[in-house]
């Protein structure tokens, strides 16, 4: 298994605060992602990394934001949780363009 | 913008029958092509990818798809089902091998 972690893996908060959630991984890999996953939709993108500081938006950004000061790390933050945020995150790695991507365990995110 | 569809939601089938999962997707581009299984309360994981290399494509587990560009489609196929496959799987499609765009996946059923 890719050494992905994912933290925390539950959290339940309240609508109108900040939340963040965390991806480490031990494989030196340059790309990193985030999803979320929502019945009837699969995954979407939220943001993604190609390097330290080097982030971009995918699908779905609106709402929240992304931090990579480190290889090893990527942070997703929701600045103001709502309702519509309460999804599963997956985080996942890859080597490369054209390699495949490797998904951590997820975080499953209530916001009351 | 890119697209998947795949076709029934949930797909049930007896152990030791055929399985086939379809996948059609839209894409401007000649694309990479992948499906993905997650098992309850987990990550997914990858089961084969397509990258134009050969239109049949062999995963783990017994699984292989056939990219066929003149129907848009990389169905998934396994000659007798197992217990075990019972999961939900994901195809998912990139047009630079970097940003996947998934369908909304497919729960499959496996009767003893």
């Amino acid at each position: 298994d890719a050494g992905i972690t994912q933290s925390p893996r539950h959290k339940v908060t309240e609508t109108g605060t900040p939340v963040t959630l965390r991806c480490h991984q031990t494989e030196n890999h340059r790309y990193m992602y985030w999803y979320r996953q929502d019945p009837g939709h699969g995954l979407r993108l939220i943001h993604y990394s190609y390097g330290v500081k080097d982030t971009d938006k995918g699908e779905v950004s609106d709402g929240y934001s992304v931090s990579r000061s480190k290889t090893e790390d990527f942070l997703l933050t929701l600045e103001s949780a709502t309702s519509s945020q309460t999804s599963v995150y997956f985080c996942a790695i890859s080597r490369d363009l054209n390699y495949e991507q490797y998904f951590g365990p997820g975080t499953r995110l209530t916001v009351t | 913008a890119q697209s998947v569809t795949q076709l029934g939601s949930h797909v049930s089938v007896s152990e030791g029958a055929l399985v086939l999962l379809r996948c059609n997707y839209s894409s401007s581009v000649p694309p990479y092509l992948f499906w993905y299984v997650q098992y309850p309360n987990q990550g997914l994981q990858l089961l084969l990818k397509y990258t134009s290399a050969a239109t049949l494509v062999k995963g783990i587990n017994g699984f292989e798809a056939e990219f066929k560009k003149s129907e848009t489609s990389f169905h998934l196929t396994k000659p007798s089902a197992h217990m075990s496959d019972a999961a939900e799987y994901f195809c998912a499609v990139s047009d630079d091998g970097n940003k996947l765009v998934f369908g909304a996946g497919t729960i499959l059923r496996v009767k003893s």
